[in-house]
């Protein structure tokens, strides 16, 4: 299988605690996003890197959100002293480039802080 | 900016009736429209996309959407559904203009269709 991978799936932390969620893009995929979907909601973009670029944040990412892309392939989203609202489902996608920008997505990480 | 509108939460039909899921938007900017689904512990899938050019733009499982620019609508359509279609689905925009956010999808807050036998 070939799309988007995310590790892990489910993640239950208590709150304070730091956690870190993992991205693979599809391979030659030089776009990778973000987004957060919490219950009853869509997903709400979060963060863009394009290579190993990050070139947008949202206000939605708040100082204890970062997220890396070191050498323009896999990524990572790490939230720092979690809080019960962070609990969320954390959806990654990549693109190319080029083309009308069609996003494949990955299943999500389901992130539960209690 | 640019926001959704799913008019409906929640769309339960029987089996082999017809179905129509709203959408609308609002935006400043031309638009691309996408329609995702979203199956039971499943990720986003894309079902269908208006780029450009004819304004009926169809799946390969029998669903259909039509942009209707002064309505500013992209419903979403099938004739007949099936159990296997019970799943989320969330209508999307983007910017069309290169250049600027084109690379952001908005969603709606998704409807969820229940196919019932």
């Amino acid at each position: 299988d070939t799309g988007v991978s995310q590790d892990p799936r489910h993640k239950i932390t208590k709150r304070g605690q730091n956690v870190t969620f993992r991205c693979d893009p599809i391979s030659e995929h030089n776009r990778l996003y973000w987004y957060r979907q919490t219950l009853g909601q869509g997903p709400e973009f979060l963060t863009y890197f394009q290579n190993e670029a990050q070139l947008e944040k949202s206000r939605l990412l708040s100082d204890r959100f970062s997220a890396e892309r070191p050498k323009g392939s896999f990524s990572t989203l790490e939230i720092q002293r979690t809080e019960q609202g962070d609990s969320a489902m954390y959806l990654c996608a990549s693109s190319l480039t080029t083309g009308l920008n069609e996003q494949y997505f990955g299943p999500g990480t389901r992130l539960t802080v209690t | 900016a640019q926001s959704v509108t799913q008019l409906d939460s929640q769309v339960p039909v029987f089996e082999e009736a017809p179905v129509e899921l709203r959408c609308n938007y609002s935006s400043s900017v031309s638009v691309y429209l996408f329609w995702y689904v979203q199956y039971p512990n499943q990720g986003l899938q894309l079902l269908l996309k208006y780029l450009s050019g004819s304004t009926l733009v169809e799946s390969i499982n029998g669903f259909e959407a039509e942009f209707n620019k002064s309505q500013t609508s992209f419903h979403l359509r099938k004739p007949s559904v099936h159990i296997s279609d019970t799943a989320e689905y969330f209508c999307a925009v983007s910017d069309r203009n290169s250049g600027g956010s084109n690379y952001k999808l908005t969603f709606g807050k998704g409807t969820l269709l229940t196919v019932n036998p």
